[in-house]
């Protein structure tokens, strides 16, 4: 399958602990995104790297927050210090930037990361 | 603040009836529009819209985008039990290189038998 792969699928943490999601992009895209999505409302963007670099990151993305896309290809995101308001579905999606396609740009979704901090 | 609305949140029809469900948009440096479907699971992308008054059809979905009146429409005719899901609405946000999807909350569709 070369579609977008995340893991693990679930977890569940207490408060105070640290957690770390791995997202493996399809192997062409250039570009990763993170995304958290709770119960009932869409997906809300966190960060996105092009390459390596990160060049974005939202407000939602607190100082317990930091993702890393070393070599440009897998990137994680770690939370540290978990509340209970982080219990989410997070979500990582992969593209190719328009530079490269010579259009708009399409991203693709992994199956995500359930995270139910207790 | 970008936003995207959709409407309605949800929506309960019977298989066969034909559903058409609205996205309006309020997107800076706004490029395209998607369209996905989600269910248990992370979004499946369905349509890409860039330019305005073309629709896209893939089987029984087809969506068109106004870029006058920042809206969009996904219709779904002949409905399926299987189409029952969450559809989502996304605008693109093409600040300087940057590219990222502003999403509206949703349309749970639900086809009954």
């Amino acid at each position: 399958d070369t579609g977008v792969s995340q893991d693990p699928r679930h977890k569940i943490t207490k408060r105070g602990q640290n957690v770390t999601f791995r997202c493996d992009p399809i192997s062409e895209h250039n570009r990763l995104y993170w995304y958290r999505q709770t119960l009932g409302q869409g997906p809300e963007f966190l960060t996105y790297f092009q390459n390596e670099a990160q060049l974005e990151k939202s407000r939602l993305l607190s100082d317990r927050f930091s993702a890393e896309r070393p070599k440009g290809s897998f990137s994680t995101l770690e939370i540290q210090r978990t509340e209970q308001g982080d219990s989410a579905m997070y979500l990582c999606a992969s593209s190719l930037s328009p530079h490269i396609t010579g259009g708009a740009e399409t991203q693709y979704f992994g199956p995500g990361t359930r995270l139910l901090v207790l | 603040e970008d936003k995207v609305v959709q409407s309605p949140l949800s929506l309960v029809v019977h298989e066969g009836d034909t559903v058409t469900l609205n996205c309006s948009y309020e997107v800076t440096n706004f490029r395209s529009l998607l369209w996905y479907k989600q269910e248990k699971k992370a979004p499946t992308f369905l349509f890409m819209l860039t330019s305005s008054g073309i629709e896209k059809k893939s089987g029984r979905l087809s969506s068109i985008l106004d870029k006058k009146e920042l809206f969009s429409i996904l219709n779904i005719t002949a409905t399926q039990t299987g189409d029952s899901a969450v559809y989502l609405c996304a605008g693109v946000n093409y600040g300087g290189s940057q590219g990222n999807l502003i999403f509206g909350k949703g349309t749970k569709l639900s086809v009954k038998p």
